[in-house]
């Protein structure tokens, strides 16, 4: 079946520094999601890409869709303390009503 | 902004109990899935519903597990004979095609400890 696997794993950074978690799909994706999930919280929807090369920006958020589609990236640009969660990736292979596979996850940790 | 309500936030129950955990979507999507996720790992898929019937399903979601809206607003998951391997934290989501948000909307969760 279709794995999504997600670099680093764990990322601790100082406060004010950037941070890039990267997500690969074994298998080329209709679509790319990011979600966020605080501690002890569920999962919050970011955004979505749907074109190959895709990029988009959210304040200091910056995503990637891969120009094969089977790759993406989150960047975040100087790092707070409020950035501190896991961030998901999740791959739809066709539709937007159909099960997404989340991938394996980054947990980024902010000191301050 | 809308919200997905689950409830009980936290379940806890005996090994082959049956339980029902109940997600009140968000009154305009049809589209409707439940993920669990064991603590410290991945969200993992478990089965999708649309138009009163199961879509889609994982490997996860065998003869123990089923989906109903009984009263054409609540979604359950009931799992009939609980294992320690089902303790997990359970999610609803919805997802609506005609809105602006193209993404999954989850609900809090409800957390299940098999005991």
């Amino acid at each position: 079946g279709q794995q999504v696997m997600q670099i680093p794993q764990y990322q601790h950074v100082q406060e004010g520094e950037d941070f890039t978690t990267y997500c690969n799909s074994s298998t080329t994706l209709s679509n790319i999601q990011w979600y966020k999930q605080r501690p002890g919280g569920h999962p919050v929807f970011l955004i979505q890409l749907v074109k190959s090369g895709e990029v988009k920006k959210q304040k200091r958020l910056t995503f990637q869709f891969g120009e094969a589609k089977k790759n993406s990236s989150l960047h975040i640009t100087a790092t707070q303390t409020t950035d501190v969660g896991t961030y998901f990736c999740a791959g739809g292979p066709s539709g937007g009503y159909q099960k997404v596979t989340f991938g394996t996850g980054t947990k980024l940790q902010v000191i301050p | 902004e809308p919200e997905v309500t689950q409830t009980p936030s936290h379940q806890v129950t005996q090994m082959g109990q049956e339980v029902i955990l109940r997600c009140v979507p968000i009154s305009n999507h049809l589209y409707f899935y439940w993920y669990r996720q064991i603590l410290g790992q991945k969200v993992e898929f478990l089965v999708s519903f649309y138009n009163n019937e199961i879509s889609e399903k994982s490997e996860i979601f065998d003869d123990q597990f089923s989906v109903e809206r009984p009263d054409g607003s609540n979604f359950t998951l009931k799992i009939r004979s609980t294992k320690l391997e089902d303790s997990a934290m359970y999610f609803c989501a919805t997802y609506s095609p005609t809105g602006t948000n193209y993404g999954y909307t989850f609900g809090s969760g409800t957390r299940l400890t098999v005991v």
